[in-house]
Order: C-alpha cells, then sequence, then structure tokens
C-alpha cells in the first residue's frame, strides 16, 4: 500500500517550458512534504519543502503546490533546463515525532534541448 | 567537507553469501537512516537510529537483515543470507536532528545477488 504515489514514471519537456510533477498521498496526517531530485549514479539531493500550513512553496525556479483537499501535492520547474534532467521523488512525513519520510517512486524527467 | 560515504559502491554476490554495506555519516549529524531503492517501490526506509540508537525498524524486510551504528560516525547494513529479492540500491542518510527537513544521501551501493 503505497501512501505517496506518483502516477507518471517519466516525463518529457521542451527546454524553456514548465515541466509539472505531480505527487498523490493518502494519508491526511502527513504534515509536511518534499522533493528530492537524484542524478544516476548519485544518492537524492534535498530540492523543496512545504508544510501543511501552505498551499505554495517557491524557490527560483522550483515552486510546490499543495492541495490538501485533494491530497495532492506538484513541482513546478519554469524555465526547465537540460540540467534539470534527473528522477524526481516526493516524500511525505509526519512532524509528530516518527521523524519518517514516505517517498513516492520516483518520476523520470527528461528535458530536451 | 565530506558527505555521506558508503562502501562499497557495487556488491555483486552469490545467494546465501553475507553482505555487509557500510556507511559513514556527516560530521555532526546524529541520525542515520537506511533505505532501499527499487523499481517497484521506489525509497523505501529500513531503519533509523538517533544519537546511535535504533529508533524505527519497521521498514527492516525480515530478520535475515541487520543494522548496528556501533558509534557516531559508523554504521553497517547487514544480510544474512542475501538472496536475488534483496538486489536494489542501498542508501545511507544522515541529518542533524530526526525529523529536520534535509536528510543528506551518500551515493549508494548497487546490490546484486545472483
Amino acid at each position: 500500500d503505497q501512501q505517496v504515489k506518483q502516477n507518471s514514471p517519466s516525463l518529457s519537456v521542451q527546454e524553456g517550458r514548465i515541466s509539472i510533477l505531480n505527487c498523490d498521498y493518502t494519508n491526511s496526517m502527513f504534515d509536511y512534504f518534499l522533493w528530492y531530485k537524484k542524478y544516476p549514479a548519485e544518492g537524492p539531493t534535498f530540492l523543496i519543502s512545504i508544510s501543511s500550513i501552505k498551499d505554495k512553496n517557491e524557490d527560483g525556479r522550483f515552486t510546490v503546490f499543495l492541495n490538501k483537499s485533494a491530497k495532492h501535492l506538484s513541482l513546478h520547474i519554469v524555465p526547465s533546463q537540460p540540467g534539470d534532467s534527473a528522477v524526481y521523488f516526493c516524500a511525505a512525513s509526519y512532524t509528530s515525532g516518527t521523524y519518517k519520510y514516505i517517498f513516492g517512486t520516483g518520476t523520470r524527467l527528461k528535458v530536451l534541448a | 567537507d565530506a558527505g555521506v560515504i558508503q562502501s562499497p559502491r557495487h556488491e555483486v554476490t552469490e545467494m546465501g553469501q553475507e553482505v555487509t554495506l557500510r556507511c559513514k555519516p556527516i560530521s555532526g549529524h546524529n541520525s542515520l537512516f537506511w533505505y532501499r531503492q527499487t523499481m517497484m517501490r521506489g525509497l523505501e526506509l529500513l531503519i533509523y537510529f538517533n544519537n546511535n540508537v535504533p529508533i524505527d525498524d519497521s521498514g527492516m524486510p525480515e530478520d535475515r537483515f541487520s543494522a548496528k551504528m556501533p558509534n557516531a560516525s559508523f554504521s553497517t547494513l547487514k544480510i544474512q543470507p542475501s538472496e536475488p529479492r534483496d538486489s536494489a540500491v542501498y542508501f545511507c542518510a544522515s541529518s542533524r536532528v530526526a525529523g529536520e527537513e534535509t536528510q543528506y544521501f551518500g551515493p549508494g551501493t548497487r546490490l546484486l545477488v545472483l
């Protein structure tokens, strides 16, 4: 039972256009959400996060949107660059003390030059 | 400043053999996490330690898996006996405190059990 789901295993976008990566979760107790980026042969690196008290968080070209009622979050990358080509994992956690991150299965983004 | 160090980077072994994966967290970090990445299940948390003490091992698949953290700068994940279904990439991550948003991941160990 995947509590965090990334239903699109892959996505291709033209350079300069917007990339939208989606993530759904099932547990309404999650109150903190993160996106990690992973290049081949490297470990995941933290990209951006959002608390459940917000519905949007922006950092440069990256924006994460949270829709709590739909249990859905998305990562927008504008404009997309070839260097953004990687696997993106979304993760969810509780801040009540378990400190566990539940990761999705990842979406492979390919930005075409 | 060295990041999380994992060894070996690649391991090929035969079914039934013991496998030991090693991790050195970032100095000063007191929380350490072991994850497994597979295509089907993505990144799964196996176990995490806080101040060298195992806090949650509910993700450990079965008794064949064990993890230790004898001191703040070293942890091992052992599989005995190994099985082909254990083939995956195993990541170690550390953070300053459990719950801090940024977990820093090592490069991973790619394990293939034949």
